[in-house]
């Protein structure tokens, strides 16, 4: 029971243009979301993080936006830049919960 | 500051083979975690302890145990190992259960 899924197991973008990472939840109790990237041989890092009480957060080239009806957050990434080449995994948790839910992952693919 | 660290970073057993895979945090973390990275698969949480002397199961906890060993190290050890548990295991901590995650550099364990 895959309760936050990365449909989308690769993204390949120009570099410049807009990347979109997409991640669906079917856990109506997930109340915090976050997003983590990882590089090759390295632990993944976390990214940038959004409460339900948003449905959007910034940080720099990073946008997180959260579609609480749908279900759905997505990781904007303007402009794209070679460095953004890595596997990213959205994560989610329940108010309360020790632990977070994480997605399969998407590889995206920056070419210059 | 070094963050988490894992021991080893790779290792090779033969099945129905023990090993101990050891973790340390120096942040000062309350939560530890550990997971499991296999492709398509994102990362599914084995065990985790969310303090000192507490564990709990994650999603796939058969066939591992963990120790908390004191606040700075949290261990998995595999009893006997099978060829499905080829994967690469991450160590994580954090303050709490909803906070950032710290992630280790990984260890890659193959089992033949």
């Amino acid at each position: 029971d895959q309760q936050v899924k990365q449909n989308s197991p690769s993204l390949s973008v120009q570099e410049g243009r807009i990347s979109i990472l997409n991640c669906d939840y079917t856990n109506s109790m997930f109340d915090y979301f976050l997003w983590y990237k990882k590089y090759p041989a390295e632990g993944p890092t976390f990214l940038i993080s959004i409460s339900s009480i948003k449905d959007k957060n910034e940080d720099g080239r990073f946008t997180v936006f959260l579609n609480k009806s749908a279900k759905h957050l997505s990781l904007h990434i303007v402009p794209s830049q070679p460095g953004d080449s890595a596997v990213y995994f959205c994560a989610a948790s329940v108010e309360g919960a020790q632990k977070l839910v994480f997605g399969q992952g998407t590889r995206l693919t920056i070419n210059p | 500051n070094a963050g988490v660290t894992q021991t080893p970073k790779f290792q090779v057993l033969k099945t129905g083979q023990s090993m101990t895979l050891q973790c340390a945090q120096d942040m000062n973390h309350n939560s530890m975690y550990w997971y499991r990275q296999d492709p398509g698969m994102g990362l599914r949480l084995i065990y985790y302890s969310a303090s000192e002397g507490t564990t709990d199961k994650g999603e796939v906890p058969n066939g591992y145990n963990v120790s908390r060993l004191n606040k700075r190290e949290f261990s998995l050890r595999l009893e006997s190992a099978a060829p499905s548990q080829t994967s690469v295991y991450f160590c994580a901590s954090s303050f709490g259960g909803r906070d950032t995650q710290y992630f280790g550099p990984g260890t890659r364990l193959t089992v033949l």
